[in-house]
């Protein structure tokens, strides 16, 4: 299994769509947890942590069930500009680990 | 203030030839991680520096090796590429527990 595993994609959505991924992880002692997007032959960016009491930024849902290991990104009213892949992080002691990554095309 | 800066941008060797990828970390950061992305794949971790010292490694060969510096500032060392090295390097700094923030990477291509 995986230490990191994110729904493999692509997904294709018109702009205004909502759309959600998902992850999973197989580490009990993961410390923490982050969304970072990352644009075609660019460097990942951070999009924002998750925290065990889910978090929003903007259109941006992060929700983190401990229990399960299971992380989850909501975008609302997705944009032509969230064409980007969205990668699932799990730090475990300064050693973050990422998923393949989730590939979403907003498209017009 | 700049961010995390990478150099070369981009680089093309042959198999057997050596390589040096450098990192300069963000202003304020101690700790620097070096990873590889191959196409299609997230980044894989390669290994962690602070304090001059490789804190944690991933599973890669000892073909990989790296430096801190005392301005904190790393390198990355491949020898003996092979043909599968062929990626994206990237290096990512932070306060050692903090958020990483990743540089423009090195891209390097092996012939």
């Amino acid at each position: 299994r995986k230490e990191v595993e994110q729904d493999p994609g692509p997904f294709n959505v018109p702009e205004g769509a909502t759309v959600a991924f998902n992850c999973t992880y197989s580490n009990s002692a993961s410390q923490s947890f982050f969304w970072y997007r990352q644009d075609c032959r660019k460097e990942p960016k951070l999009l924002m942590s998750v925290y065990s009491s889910g978090n929003e930024d903007g259109r941006f849902t992060a929700q983190l069930n401990r229990a399960s290991q299971y992380i989850s990104l909501l975008i609302r009213d997705s944009k032509l500009s969230d064409s980007a892949t969205y990668l699932c992080v799990v730090n475990m002691g300064g050693d973050m680990r990422f998923g393949a990554g989730t590939r979403l095309t907003v498209k017009p | 203030d700049a961010g995390v800066t990478q150099s070369p941008t981009h680089l093309i060797k042959t198999r057997g030839q050596q390589v040096t990828l450098r990192c300069s970390p963000k202003s304020g950061h101690d700790t620097v991680s070096w990873y590889q992305q191959a196409l299609g794949q997230g980044p894989q971790f390669i290994f962690q520096y602070y304090e001059e010292e490789e804190r944690q490694r991933g599973n890669f060969p000892d073909r990989f090796s790296g430096h801190q510096f005392p301005n904190y500032s790393s390198e990355l060392n491949v020898n003996a590429l092979l043909l599968g090295d062929s990626a994206l390097y990237l290096c990512a700094s932070s306060s050692l527990w903090d958020t990483q923030y990743f540089g423009p990477g090195t891209r390097l291509t092996v012939l």
